[in-house]
Parts: structure tokens; C-alpha cells; sequence
């Protein structure tokens, strides 16, 4: 049973224009959710996050969105830029569970010059 | 990834051998959490602990998989008798004393290959 659904295993985006990259989840009792980035043969990065009182978190390039009702985010990334190609993992967590998060399958965002 | 260290990076066992990953977690912080991961997929929870204490384990296998973090040293998974299923990228996490908003800081992983 899969938690926490990224149903796009790869996206290609020009350079320069956005990157949107989206993420499900089912478990109403998340309140926190995480986005990462991964290298090849590294471990996760830390993007930015946002907690379920909030609806829009930004930092710099990067907007993460969140619709509660839709049990649905989405990371914005403006202007794409070639350092951004990596796996993207979608993560929430609910404080009742000790915050262990429960992880996407990934998206793998090819940014193209 | 700077700041929480894994070694070995990568780990080569036969079967029925033992494997030991280590971790140490960013200064200052007191939790650790270890996750696998499958090709293909994303990470899978498996136990978070604190210094001395395993607070929730409900993601890792009851059997020949074990993990402590002691007072002093590093947090260890150890897998004993591995089998070829056992073939992963294992990635250690760490976060500060519990508080809303901290994200985990991960480590660049140990992958175990089975023989």
C-alpha cells in the first residue's frame, strides 16, 4: 500500500522554464512533507519542506505547494538550470509516528540545454 | 551530505556472512534513522533510534537484522547470515531533538552486494 504516490517516473524540462514535479499521498495524518534530491551513488539532499498549516513554502528557486484537500504537492522549480537533473523523492511524515517518513518512488528531472 | 558519515561505502558479503554498516550522525545530533532502498524504488523506513535507545523498529525484519546506536561511537545495522535479498543501498539518517520541522540529513549510503 503505497503511501505516498509520485506517479511520474521521469520528467525532461527545457532550460530555463519551470519544473513541476508532483506527489500524492493517502494518509490524511501527514503533516509534514519533504522534498530531496538525489545524485547517482549519494545520498538524499534536503530541498525544502512545508508543514500542513501552511499551503506554499518558497526558497529561491524552489516553491513546494501544498492542497490538502487534494492530498496532492507539487515542487515548482524556476528557472530550471542543468545542475537541477537528479531523482526527485516526495517524503511525509505524521508526528505520531515518530516522524519516520515515508517516501515516493521518485521522479528523474532531465533538464535539457 | 556533509556532515553524517557512512562507511563503508560499499560492502561486498557472501552469503550466510555478516554485514555491519556504520553511521555517525551530524554534531549536535542525537537521532538517527536507517532506510533502504531497491533499485528502482525510493527509500524504505526501517528504525529510528535515539543514544542507547531503539524508539521505532516496525520497518525492520525481525530476523538476523539488528541496529543500536551506543552512548559512545557510531549507530550500527548489522545484518548477520545475509542473503542475496539482503542487496540494497542502506542510508543512515540523523536529525536534532525532536521538534516540528527538522528535516533528516542523510549520510551517502553503504550499498551491500550479495554474493
Amino acid at each position: 500500500d503505497q503511501q505516498v504516490k509520485q506517479n511520474s517516473p521521469s520528467l525532461s524540462v527545457q532550460e530555463g522554464r519551470i519544473s513541476i514535479l508532483n506527489c500524492d499521498y493517502t494518509n490524511s495524518m501527514f503533516d509534514y512533507f519533504l522534498w530531496y534530491k538525489k545524485y547517482p551513488a549519494e545520498g538524499p539532499t534536503f530541498l525544502i519542506s512545508i508543514s500542513s498549516i501552511k499551503d506554499k513554502n518558497e526558497d529561491g528557486r524552489f516553491t513546494v505547494f501544498l492542497n490538502k484537500s487534494a492530498k496532492h504537492l507539487s515542487l515548482h522549480i524556476v528557472p530550471s538550470q542543468p545542475g537541477d537533473s537528479a531523482v526527485y523523492f516526495c517524503a511525509a511524515s505524521e508526528m505520531d509516528s515518530n516522524y519516520q517518513l515515508i517516501w515516493g518512488a521518485g521522479t528523474k528531472l532531465i533538464i535539457k540545454p | 551530505n556533509a556532515g553524517v558519515m557512512q562507511n563503508p561505502r560499499h560492502l561486498v558479503r557472501r552469503r550466510g556472512q555478516e554485514a555491519r554498516l556504520r553511521c555517525s550522525p551530524m554534531k549536535g545530533h542525537s537521532h538517527v534513522y536507517w532506510y533502504r532502498q531497491l533499485p528502482e524504488e525510493g527509500l524504505k523506513f526501517m528504525v529510528y533510534l535515539q543514544k542507547e535507545n531503539i524508539i521505532d523498529e516496525s520497518g525492520m525484519p525481525k530476523e538476523r537484522f539488528s541496529a543500536e546506536f551506543p552512548k559512545e561511537g557510531p549507530s550500527i545495522l548489522r545484518i548477520q547470515q545475509v542473503v542475496r535479498g539482503d542487496s540494497a543501498a542502506y542510508f543512515c539518517a540523523s536529525s536534532p531533538p525532536r521538534g516540528a520541522g527538522q528535516p533528516q540529513h542523510f549520510g551517502d549510503g553503504t550499498r551491500l552486494s550479495i554474493l
